[in-house]
């Protein structure tokens, strides 16, 4: 499976911009890279995924290295519902493997 | 509400016991996964089923299984109960697999006393 490295924990000022990075350096030339957020006491939540061009919807944005060995996820303009923790997944095969992800934290 | 139905939403039991946790996939999605997540593991993957076979294994302990029916809808028994079962159950479902997004359900709150 490939390894990601993400920042234990972000924060960001309400409507700001935000930046959550993914280190997936052994990622195949196959996997799709997924984010997902989980806030607290509920399932996961898709955010957004793609394989090599840059990706966007009415979420956020997927900015994905040229080599894939990295990617940034960006909310354009962080709310308090924001706030969650955030997973960064190169789908390898099928099944989806979440690390310990980024715990953003959005201050008002 | 992501479409993924999860029953039932809490569940306490003695430890020995047996339990079965049911999932509905969103209309049309053929996979569906299961995930444990306890304070101090974070989310576990356990099983995944694909139009009612079996596609990948995680950690999933032998005292657990899973099986997908003809109508797609998954069931999660864990039997012997231990206290160290005690956790969140969630199971999500995709139209095909890695390549399509994922919902998961509300989860299944399960307490072994």
């Amino acid at each position: 499976d490939a390894k990601t490295t993400q920042p234990n924990s972000m924060e960001s000022n309400e409507e700001e911009p935000v930046h959550l990075p993914c280190n997936h350096s052994t990622i195949s030339g196959t996997d799709y890279i997924h984010w997902y957020r989980q806030l607290p006491s509920q399932g996961p939540e898709y955010v957004i995924h793609g394989l090599t061009s840059n990706v966007n919807n009415r979420m956020a944005s997927l900015a994905i290295a040229e080599d894939r060995k990295s990617s940034t996820l960006i909310l354009h303009r962080a709310t308090l519902r924001d706030a969650a923790v955030y997973y960064c997944i190169p789908n390898t095969g099928n099944q989806f493997y979440f690390g310990t992800g980024t715990s953003l934290t959005v201050i008002p | 509400d992501s479409g993924v139905t999860q029953t039932p939403k809490h569940l306490i039991t003695a430890t020995g016991q047996r339990v079965t946790l049911r999932c509905s996939p969103r209309s049309g999605d053929l996979s569906v996964y299961w995930y444990q997540q306890s304070l101090d593991q974070g989310l576990q993957f356990l099983i995944q089923y694909y139009n009612g076979e079996e596609r990948a294994k995680g950690n999933i302990l032998e005292r657990f299984s899973a099986q997908q029916f003809p109508d797609l809808h998954s069931e999660l028994n864990l039997s012997s109960l231990e206290l160290g079962d005690s956790a969140l159950y969630f199971c999500a479902s995709s139209v095909t697999g890695g390549d399509t997004e994922a919902f998961f359900g509300q989860g299944t709150r399960l307490t072994v006393v």
